[in-house]
This record gives C-alpha cells, structure tokens and sequence, in this order.
C-alpha cells in the first residue's frame, strides 16, 4: 500500500475550517483515499473516502488533486468535539485492500 | 441501527490466563476486522474474516492468538496464556463488502497483571 505523509499537529480555532493535508505521492491508479479519525482511545470513525473527485458528507470535505498525489480534509466548522488524531490512508479497492494501514496521522487540537 | 458491538469493554487478566474477546458487527455486515493498539503506540491489523473462515491474519502473533467468526454468534479473537505484553485496546471493524469501509466498535481494553 502506499505510504501517507501527515503533519504530526495542527491547531485550529472553534468554528473555524480546519484543514488537514495527506501526501501520497506514492498512490496507485487503484487505490483509494480514506480518512478515520479517534477521539481519545474511542474506536476509529470512519470520516470519508474518495479516487479521484472531490467528495463531501455531513462530516467534512475531501479534496483530492488532480494528480491524486495530494489531498485534503476540510472541516468546515469546528468544534471542541473534533479534537482527535486524523488517519489518512491508502487502500487498494481490488486484490487485497482488505486491512486499513494506521500511520502516525495528525493530532488535531480545536480551541475556544 | 447499531453499530459495531464489542465485549466485554475492560478485561483484566492475569498472566497465564486466556482473554477472549467479542465481537459483533453491524446488521449486514459479513466481513469482520480486527486490530490492536498498544499503549503509545498505532492501530495495527491483525486479522479479517468472513463468516466461518479466516481470509488475512498477516497480522496475528504466531502463537497464542487466534480468531473465529462461527456461521452464528459474534466473532471471536482468543488469547491463551496472556503475558503483560498483550495489555493493549483491542478493537473490531465491520464492514458490508470487502472494498467497503470499515465501521469500528468501541474496543476491548485489555489489561494483564
């Protein structure tokens, strides 16, 4: 699978948008991008995913570049509660993209 | 509809004896993960399986680990002779396909004296 690359903390303001950049510049035409986050020891929540276009939910945004070596999670409107350490993972969605490979991801710390 | 069902939440063991650890996806979900995190440390893979067969356990100590997802019941990931190393959250995923994501449970928090 391919490596991700995270910054190890990033700060943000409450209601404010918060950011998060991945680098995969590694990626594979059939991998995917998937983004989990955990809030203090709770289990991972699963945030979004996407190949190539850019994607939203109720959650947050993903922003994927056009070379897909690049991507980013936007959290339009942060709160107290989004504080968590952010996965940014690549998994194949053919021939054994069964397991998620945790790295290091980035510790998010939203404030008053 | 309830999520991923994991129990129990806190296991306290002593060294030498078994663990076992329960899991029970979501409604419709036939493909089951599981993972550990030890203290200060990642989420690491340690084994997928669909029912009644283990598919991937690249993941799983060579001895004293295994896991078994029966045709009815939860999953389960056992243990035997535990050793303070083993101290660590375990947690369960789910999923519908195998290339769907993956929904964790709320973990097993795993503790040898």
């Amino acid at each position: 699978d391919a490596k991700t690359t995270q910054p190890p903390s990033m700060d943000c303001a409450e209601g404010r948008a918060a950011n998060l950049p991945c680098n995969h510049s590694t990626i594979s035409g059939n991998e995917y991008v998937y983004w989990y986050r955990q809030i203090h020891s709770q289990g991972p929540q699963y945030i979004i995913h996407g190949l190539k276009n850019n994607e939203t939910n109720e959650m947050a945004s993903l922003i994927i570049t056009e070379d897909r070596k690049s991507s980013t999670l936007i959290l339009p409107h942060a709160t107290l509660r989004d504080t968590a350490v952010y996965y940014c993972i690549v998994r194949p969605f053919t021939g054994g993209g069964n397991k998620l490979t945790f790295g290091t991801g980035t510790q998010l710390k939203v404030e008053l | 509809n309830a999520g991923v069902m994991q129990n129990p939440r806190h296991l306290v063991r002593r060294r030498g004896q078994e663990a076992r650890l329960r899991c029970s996806p979501m409604k419709g979900h036939s493909h089951v993960y599981w993972y550990r995190q030890l203290p200060e440390e990642g989420l690491k893979f340690m084994v997928y399986l669909q029912k009644e067969n283990i598919i991937d356990e690249s993941g799983m100590p060579k001895e004293r680990f295994s896991a078994e997802f029966p045709k009815e019941g939860p999953s389960i990931l056992r243990i035997q002779q535990v050793v303070r190393g083993d101290s660590a959250a375990y947690f369960c995923a789910s999923s519908r396909r195998q290339d769907y994501e993956q929904y964790f449970g709320p973990g097993t928090r795993l503790t040898v004296t």
